[in-house]
């Protein structure tokens, strides 16, 4: 059971135009989202985060967008530049209810086309 | 430099012959945790461990043991190695995790390959 999907495998977009990355969940419990970039040969960066009692969450050209009655985050990207080209992944965990896991989707290729 | 390595960076085994990959950081982070990567199925977490001497079992533990001796180390054990361990694992470390979490900081990642 996939507790945290990411169901577009990948997204092309072209440069200088919006990007978004969209996850579901399931479990009601989590409490803090993450956003992860990962180029190849490399391990996953932190890009932002949200905690379940924002709505959202800025940082330069990134933002993040939950909906808790849907379960739904999004990561915008605006403006999508070439080197934004990597896999995405989203992350939930639980920390509130006394479990420390990390649940990551299966994640979203984005490539921006110049 | 602000970083967790990981050793070997590849590396490829027999099944049945014990193995060890190695996680190391510098930032003095509590927790400490090991993923696996496969094709269409993510990352998911294996093990991770709150502080020295706590550990705990993540989405995937099956095959797998770690211990957390000291602070800065937390290596994965393999006593067994089978081909289905065939994967992309990455360290990862991070300040301690309150209500909320908190981001990780991974290493680059250690592709073994179990024939």
């Amino acid at each position: 059971d996939q507790q945290v999907k990411q169901n577009s495998p990948s997204l092309s977009v072209q440069e200088g135009r919006i990007s978004i990355l969209n996850c579901d969940y399931t479990n009601s419990m989590f409490d803090y989202f993450l956003w992860y970039k990962k180029y190849p040969a490399e391990g996953p960066t932190f890009l932002i985060s949200i905690s379940s009692i924002k709505d959202k969450n800025e940082d330069g050209r990134f933002t993040v967008f939950l909906n808790k009655s849907a379960k739904h985050l999004s990561l915008h990207i605006v403006p999508s530049q070439p080197g934004d080209s990597a896999v995405y992944f989203c992350a939930a965990s639980a920390g509130g209810s006394g479990t420390y896991k990390y649940i990551f989707g299966t994640g979203t290729r984005l490539k921006v086309l110049a | 430099e602000a970083q967790v390595t990981q050793n070997p960076r590849y590396l490829i085994t027999v099944t049945g012959k014990k193995l060890t990959v190695t996680c190391s950081q510098n930032m003095n982070h509590e927790y400490m945790s090991w993923y696996r990567q496969d094709p269409g199925l993510g990352l998911r977490q294996i093990y991770y461990s709150m502080n020295v001497e706590v550990t705990d079992k993540g989405d995937v533990p099956e095959g797998y043991k770690v211990s957390r001796k000291e602070k800065r180390n937390f290596p994965l054990i393999l006593e067994s190695p089978s081909p289905n361990q065939t994967s992309l694992y990455f360290c990862a470390s991070s300040l301690p995790t309150g209500l909320g979490g908190n981001e990780q900081f991974f290493g680059p990642g250690t592709r073994l390959t179990v024939l």
